[in-house]
C-alpha cells in the first residue's frame, strides 16, 4: 500500500499569509494526486486533482505542484474560509490512501 | 448539482450488522466509479471501499476486506455497503464519495454526501 504523509500537522497563521503544506507518498505515483478541504462537521470539498489541477470554483489563491513522491499546496494569502483541515490523496492505485491532514488554525 | 444522500447509520453492538445506502441523483450513476470513505471521530480520512467505473470491479481496505460488502444498484442509482462483524474501531461517519472521471480505476472524488454516523459500542 502507499503510505502519504502530511507536515506539518498543523499550521498557525493570519490572514493574507502564504501557506504551504506537503504530502510525500511512500513510492512515486506520478502526478496522481487530489487535495480536499474539511471544516468541522462538514464533508470534504475537493480542491485539486492530478497534483495540480484547480477544481472548478476552486479560488485561484490555491495552487498544487509536485510530481513523483514529493507534492504542495500552497494558499498564497489566507483569506477566513480557509481556516480548516486539509487532505492529500492518492490516486494511482488501490487502495487508495489518504496523508493524516494539516490543520489550518488562526494565529 | 449532483446530490449523495447516505442513511442507515445507527447503534449497533460489536459483532453486528449494518447495512448503509447512498441514493444518488443529477448525474449518470452507471458511468462513474463509486467510494465508501469513513471518518473516526476526530481522526482522519481513510478509504474503504469502492467500485471501479461500471465493470463491476470491487475494491476493500484491507482493515474491513472479508466484513464488508459493497454493491450498487444503477437503476436505482443506490451504492450500498453491508458491513457484518462490526468492530468498536469501525465506529465513524461513513461518507459516499463520486469519482471525478468516468474511468476505470483509481480516482479522486468531486462529491461526497453528508455522512452517515455508525457507532459500534455494547
Amino acid at each position: 500500500d502507499i503510505q502519504m504523509t502530511q507536515s506539518p500537522s498543523s499550521v498557525s497563521a493570519s490572514v493574507g499569509d502564504r501557506v504551504t503544506i506537503t504530502c510525500r507518498a511512500s513510492q512515486g505515483i506520478s502526478s496522481w494526486l487530489a487535495w480536499y478541504q474539511q471544516k468541522p462537521g462538514k464533508a470534504p470539498k475537493f480542491l485539486i486533482y492530478a497534483a495540480s489541477s484547480l477544481q472548478s470554483g476552486v479560488p485561484s489563491r490555491i495552487s498544487g505542484s509536485g510530481s513523483g513522491t514529493d507534492f504542495t499546496l500552497t494558499i498564497s494569502s489566507l483569506q477566513p474560509e480557509d481556516f480548516a483541515t486539509y487532505y492529500c490523496q492518492q490516486t494511482n492505485s488501490f487502495p487508495l490512501t489518504f496523508g493524516g491532514g494539516t490543520k489550518v488554525e488562526i494565529k | 448539482e449532483v446530490q449523495l444522500l447516505e442513511s442507515g447509520g445507527g447503534l449497533v453492538q460489536p459483532g453486528g450488522s449494518l447495512r448503509l445506502s447512498c441514493v444518488a441523483s443529477r448525474f449518470d450513476f452507471s458511468e462513474y466509479g463509486m467510494s465508501w470513505v469513513r471518518q473516526a471521530p476526530g481522526k482522519g480520512l481513510e478509504w474503504v471501499s469502492g467500485f471501479s467505473g461500471n465493470t463491476g470491479s470491487t475494491y476493500y481496505a484491507d482493515s474491513v476486506k472479508g466484513r464488508f460488502t459493497i454493491s450498487r444498484d444503477n437503476s436505482k442509482e443506490t451504492l450500498s455497503l453491508q458491513m457484518t462483524s462490526l468492530r468498536a474501531e469501525d465506529t465513524a461517519v461513513y461518507y459516499c464519495a463520486k469519482s471525478n472521471l468516468p474511468i476505470v480505476g483509481a480516482t479522486a472524488f468531486d462529491y461526497w454526501g453528508q455522512g452517515t454516523l455508525v457507532t459500534v459500542s455494547s
